[in-house]
């Protein structure tokens, strides 16, 4: 099984850098992805990490540390338009088949 | 192609009777995912296809439920015998393969169950 955690919710300023932490503890980790779901909204693919490092994309950047079962998502020049749920992904292959399970999100609120 | 499509984006349904959700994922892509979310949850994971075939799933669904990818393209997931506790948004995503990392999702079905 998979366990997946990460903040409830966060508060950030206009204009700021706000982190958002994860963690997880999986037995078959091959992946981590970060989605981004405004409300009432799919989720839309923001980043993925399989390998130890920073993933920088614009103003979005994912860290990962395998061995500490840790990843960030880094927002920068956060902008009203970045309020949203920001969801943990861990892709598992345990059991033989390739699962990705969801963490409960992190709810993003940028205020002027 | 226009993504993935999900139909209807919303039901309503009396508890006890059965409902059929239907995915259209984009063409290409071979595995098909079903997730339920719930308010302020994140996605959980209810099954998943590689073509045709069911590769798993989860504890989370019951007997009543079963899903279906009978040609490796399109994907229904039935729910028989309606609970409130089924009231949900039903997510459908696809990807392609292994080597593609992202899963394309449709915008959902809202089931409401009274």
């Amino acid at each position: 099984g998979q366990n997946i955690d990460q903040p409830t919710e966060m508060t950030a300023t206009e204009g700021a850098i706000v982190q958002i932490n994860c963690t997880y503890q999986t037995s078959g980790f091959n992946g981590l992805f970060w989605y981004q779901q405004h409300a009432g909204e799919a989720p839309t693919f923001l980043s993925y990490n399989v390998l130890d490092g920073l993933e920088e994309k614009g103003r979005f950047s994912s860290f990962l540390s395998r061995s500490k079962g840790y990843s960030y998502l880094l927002l920068k020049e956060l902008q009203m338009k970045d309020s949203a749920s920001y969801l943990c992904a861990v892709r598992d292959r345990s059991g033989g088949y390739q699962k990705v399970t969801f963490g409960t999100g992190t709810k993003l609120q940028v205020i002027p | 192609d226009t993504g993935v499509s999900q139909n209807p984006r919303h039901k309503i349904t009396k508890r006890g009777q059965n409902v059929t959700f239907r995915c259209d994922p984009i063409s290409e892509h071979n595995r098909l995912y079903w997730y339920r979310q719930t308010l302020g949850q994140g996605p959980e994971f209810l099954t998943y296809f590689q073509n045709e075939a069911q590769l798993e799933k989860s504890r989370l669904l019951s007997d009543r439920f079963s899903a279906e990818r009978p040609k490796g393209s399109f994907s229904t997931l039935e729910i028989q015998r309606t609970e409130q506790g089924d009231s949900a948004m039903y997510l459908c995503a696809s990807t392609l393969g292994q080597l593609n990392t992202e899963a394309f999702f449709g915008q959902g079905t809202r089931l409401t169950v009274v």
